[in-house]
């Protein structure tokens, strides 16, 4: 049920591009992108709902294919605040109550 | 002002002994949570609570027990600790529980030795 996030870790050069994909095995309403630095919380990125549409913030954006149960991220001009584990979540439809299930998470560095 | 607070911010304590960790959030949500995240930075929700009342109850031990006071408070009490309850826990909020942005607490180290 967890949704299985690749590549695992990822090292780049500052101004480096990269993309993360977040893979479901159950249908997607919604996904949510997070980021952890190391030694502290989870903190939102975006929303991306089911139709499609690409969200942007700053220069990372995400797109959400609902039809192949994946969201991508995509990380343009890498700069070194981007360094930290990147969790994307998926939001599990209970009746009154929703579940967010995080992926396996990937590890980006940014290096000077 | 802090969001989402969370006390304490380190605990070691040894096997068998009984411990709390408490949340605050001042944002004026109705829905909090509790999750832990272990080594291999897996996280995992184990309880959520709506306006006081228990809606997730994860496949959790018994020896966790989570209390909501009212809906600005959620505290875990973990009885008996186990070295494999050693991990980061985080408390979190949300507006109504129904899939919006969660906002977390700075987590909570626990060290069972």
């Amino acid at each position: 049920q967890q949704p299985v996030q690749s590549p695992q870790a990822v090292i780049l050069r500052e101004g480096e591009d990269a993309v993360i994909n977040c893979s479901s095995s159950k249908a997607l309403y919604s996904v949510h992108w997070y980021r952890q630095k190391h030694g502290e919380a989870p903190v939102f990125l975006m929303i991306l709902l089911k139709g499609g549409e690409q969200k942007g913030h700053d220069k990372i954006s995400a797109s959400f294919n609902e039809k192949k149960q994946q969201s991508s991220l995509y990380l343009t001009a890498s700069q070194l605040s981007y360094s930290g584990t990147y969790f994307c979540g998926t939001v599990v439809y209970g009746g009154a109550t929703n579940k967010l299930i995080f992926g396996t998470g990937t590890l980006l560095a940014v290096q000077p | 002002d802090t969001a989402v607070s969370q006390t304490p911010k380190y605990l070691v304590t040894q096997m068998g002994n009984d411990k709390s960790i408490k949340c605050e959030q001042n944002l004026g949500h109705d829905t909090m949570y509790w999750y832990k995240q272990d080594s291999k930075k897996f996280l995992k929700i184990m309880f959520s609570y709506n306006n006081k009342e228990l809606i997730i109850n994860e496949t959790v031990p018994n020896r966790f027990s989570p209390k909501s006071p009212d809906k600005a408070h959620l505290n875990l009490h973990i009885n008996s600790l186990e070295l494999g309850d050693s991990a980061v826990y985080f408390c979190a909020s949300s507006h109504t529980g129904r899939g919006e942005t969660q906002y977390f607490g700075p987590g909570t180290r626990l060290l069972v030795l």
